[in-house]
């Protein structure tokens, strides 16, 4: 089973900021296939990020995904008062496994 | 719209049984795999269990492999999540979630999530 260790587990920012997000997998992720989802609070989950870069529908290009084997990344480029919330990666590589999440939040 | 509605979800003791259920709509249902995902309350998330758009292929998390049994009804839009010999952490909000690709046993990113029912293990 891939493990995926997400870090930091809460990132501290102010709105306008750039976040970067990482996301180890404890072995290679076949083909990059690793999702990047956000969840507000009382909400289910949305992906953002699918293939380790590829943007879903009606997701702001602010969002963008990167990497690749172990280690990816997201980064919200300038951050909007809606982002302070948490992110989590899941790899479909082999079976499908998720990561302990990052909650970004206002310094 | 596309949606997926979740149902059947309350309070059921140690050891017992439910059946959850999920309602698609808005989209070719029966070409598209669909899995269930758990979230423990204050936890992360979970994958527990998929099924291939044709029925053909069922996938479960080693944590719920034996006790639970993912089904399909392609003329109803109507997945199923049979949950037995329950236990106090499988306590948790269970979504229903669409595959992202059509026409295969399943890519594994999930693009459609239902809002989730609630499942509570308690005596």
């Amino acid at each position: 089973e891939i493990v995926l260790t997400q870090s930091p587990g809460t990132l501290s920012l102010s709105p306008g900021d750039r976040a970067t997000l990482s996301c180890r997998a404890s072995q290679t992720v076949s083909s990059s296939f690793l999702a990047w989802y956000q969840q507000r609070p009382g909400q289910a989950p949305r992906l953002l990020i699918y293939d380790a870069s590829t943007r879903a529908t009606g997701i702001p290009d602010r969002f963008s995904g990167s990497g690749s084997g172990t280690d990816f990344t997201l980064t919200i480029s300038r951050l909007e008062p809606e982002d302070f919330v948490v992110y989590y990666c899941q790899q479909y590589g082999s079976s499908l496994s998720f990561g302990g999440g990052t909650k970004v939040e206002i310094k | 719209q596309v949606q997926l509605v979740e149902s059947g979800g309350g309070v059921v003791q140690p050891g017992g049984s439910v059946r959850l259920s999920c309602a698609a709509s808005g989209f070719s249902f029966s070409t598209y795999a669909i899995h269930w995902v758990r979230q423990a309350p204050g936890k992360g998330l979970e994958w527990v269990a998929v099924i291939s758009y044709d029925t053909t292929n069922k996938y479960y998390a080693d944590s719920v492999k034996g006790r639970f049994t993912i089904s399909r009804d392609n003329s109803e839009r109507m997945v199923y999540l049979q949950m037995s010999s329950l236990r106090a952490e499988d306590t948790a909000v269970f979504y229903c979630v669409r595959d992202g690709e059509p026409s295969s046993s399943w890519y594994g990113y999930m693009d459609v999530w239902g809002k989730g029912t609630t499942v509570t293990v308690s005596s």
